[in-house]
């Protein structure tokens, strides 16, 4: 299967910083992680992606642990626009399966 | 960089009528596209991929004489919904990597609803 596993939905405070987790304990050496975000009625927004190593852009840090089974995408200071549905993906060069996904609701 | 556009971005029809969606990249060219189907509080689920030049290879599941993919060119894709039942309503979105390894880029969608 080559879904991942993601919580249903996770709270955060506004400006503190956001924690997700994903599992994807079968993942193959040649998959990637994508990390991508939803918002209502709109299309995926790309966010970032890893292979082994720990990433970092302008928009968030993607940690993934050593054995490759899990991994954790941080948005440092969580703004109210960051509520979205947040999917974890497992991609090599072909198709991109959708699990679930985590929906992020940043309060106040 | 890397622009995907989807039109219509929302289209009504009536029951038994054919509806094409269109997506286009728009600043790179894109040897294959992903189709993608999503239902209310759902996922995203990959209906097709449509490779340029060549037929398209569909998920299992999706009827690939309902739902026909042509990919002429580099830069665009089309789906059509042939015969559109209610049950086809939903939210519609394409996607493409600029280049096989690249993240893919999504369009904005196209709402379908068929009355």
């Amino acid at each position: 299967d080559a879904k991942t596993t993601q919580p249903t939905s996770m709270d955060c405070a506004e400006g503190r910083a956001a924690n997700l987790p994903c599992n994807h304990s079968t993942i193959s050496g040649n998959e990637y992680v994508y990390w991508y975000r939803q918002i209502h009625s709109q299309g995926p927004q790309y966010i970032i992606h890893g292979l082994k190593n720990n990433e970092t852009n302008e928009m968030a840090s993607l940690i993934i642990t050593e054995d490759r089974k899990s991994s954790t995408l941080i948005l440092p200071h969580a703004t109210l626009r960051d509520t979205a549905v947040y999917y974890c993906i497992r991609r090599s060069a072909g198709k991109s399966t959708f699990g679930d996904g985590t929906t992020l609701t940043v309060k106040p | 960089g890397a622009v995907v556009s989807q039109h219509p971005s929302w289209v009504i029809c009536k029951s038994g009528t054919s509806v094409k969606i269109e997506c286009r990249s728009l600043d790179f060219q894109a040897t294959t596209m992903f189709w993608y189907r999503q239902f209310p509080k759902q996922s995203l689920m990959l209906m097709a991929t449509s490779n340029e030049g060549s037929k398209a290879t569909y998920e299992q599941g999706v009827e690939k004489d309902k739902f026909l993919i042509n990919h002429a060119s580099l830069t665009l894709s089309t789906l059509t919904v042939t015969s559109a039942h209610p049950e086809d309503s939903s939210f519609y979105i394409c996607s493409a990597p600029p280049t096989p390894n690249s993240p893919l880029h999504f369009g904005n969608g196209t709402r379908l609803t068929v009355t």
